[in-house]
């Protein structure tokens, strides 16, 4: 079974410019989500698709960032425009339907603001 | 407070000795409770699920849950340089994916052959 598959991996990027990352969740797993963890700190929810819905988007920091899932698939994360602050490793996460028996990470992307 | 709150460590074991990570987590109404282990650079690793007061073991990995201390905790017994990570405590108000699970920092160890 392949696993959450993230990309890319590392971006850099100039303060002001786009960026967009993707998510490709476990086949068949409706839930995904994305997190963010920032330099020394926890990592922090941002926000809860249900197949192609946001069923919770409160950790989502301001409206620089936009979320997107494509027919309940991958997802796409995109940050416009880019600031300083908005440096870490994004995790993409994905999880079975019903019960929650923990979810699986992909590999982060770590997005660096310059 | 923080949600779910652990020590940062870190936390240093001798190989063969037994390791002890806690957590505690502020809301009572928590049902789902999760250990993940991540080394550096990489993605967090599910290791440990627990739901139910008590114990539950898992080769060398014991996790225990009180909820009326709202603690959890996990022991490694006999633990190698391999063990030596960053464990996330993790916890999710319900059993369903209704809701979101929230981290804790993290507790750095380092198991020294």
């Amino acid at each position: 079974e392949a696993g959450v598959t993230q990309f890319p991996s590392h971006s850099v990027i100039e303060k002001g410019q786009t960026v967009t990352l993707r998510c490709d969740p476990i086949s068949g797993h409706d839930n995904l989500y994305w997190y963010r963890r920032v330099m020394g700190k926890e990592i922090k929810f941002l926000l809860h698709f249900v197949k192609e819905s946001k069923q919770d988007e409160s950790g989502m920091p301001n409206n620089r960032f936009l979320a997107e899932r494509t027919g309940g698939t991958y997802s796409t994360l995109k940050v416009q425009p880019a600031e300083l602050e908005d440096s870490g490793v994004y995790f993409c996460a994905s999880s079975q339907r019903d019960f929650n028996y923990g979810y699986t990470f992909g590999s982060g992307t770590r997005l660096t603001v310059v | 407070q923080k949600e779910v709150e652990q020590n940062s460590g870190p936390l240093s074991v001798p190989e063969g000795a037994i390791a002890s990570l806690n957590c505690t987590y502020s809301d009572r109404g928590s049902q789902s409770f999760f250990w993940y282990r991540q080394y550096s650079g990489k993605s967090p690793e599910l290791i440990m699920s627990i739901y139910s007061n008590g114990d539950k073991e898992d080769g060398r990995f014991t996790a225990q849950l009180n909820k009326a201390s709202q603690y959890v905790s996990l022991l490694i017994r006999d633990s190698q340089p391999s063990d030596s990570a960053t464990y996330l405590c993790a916890v999710n108000a319900g059993p369903y994916n209704n809701n979101d699970m929230r981290f804790g920092a993290g507790t750095r160890l380092t198991v020294k052959p």
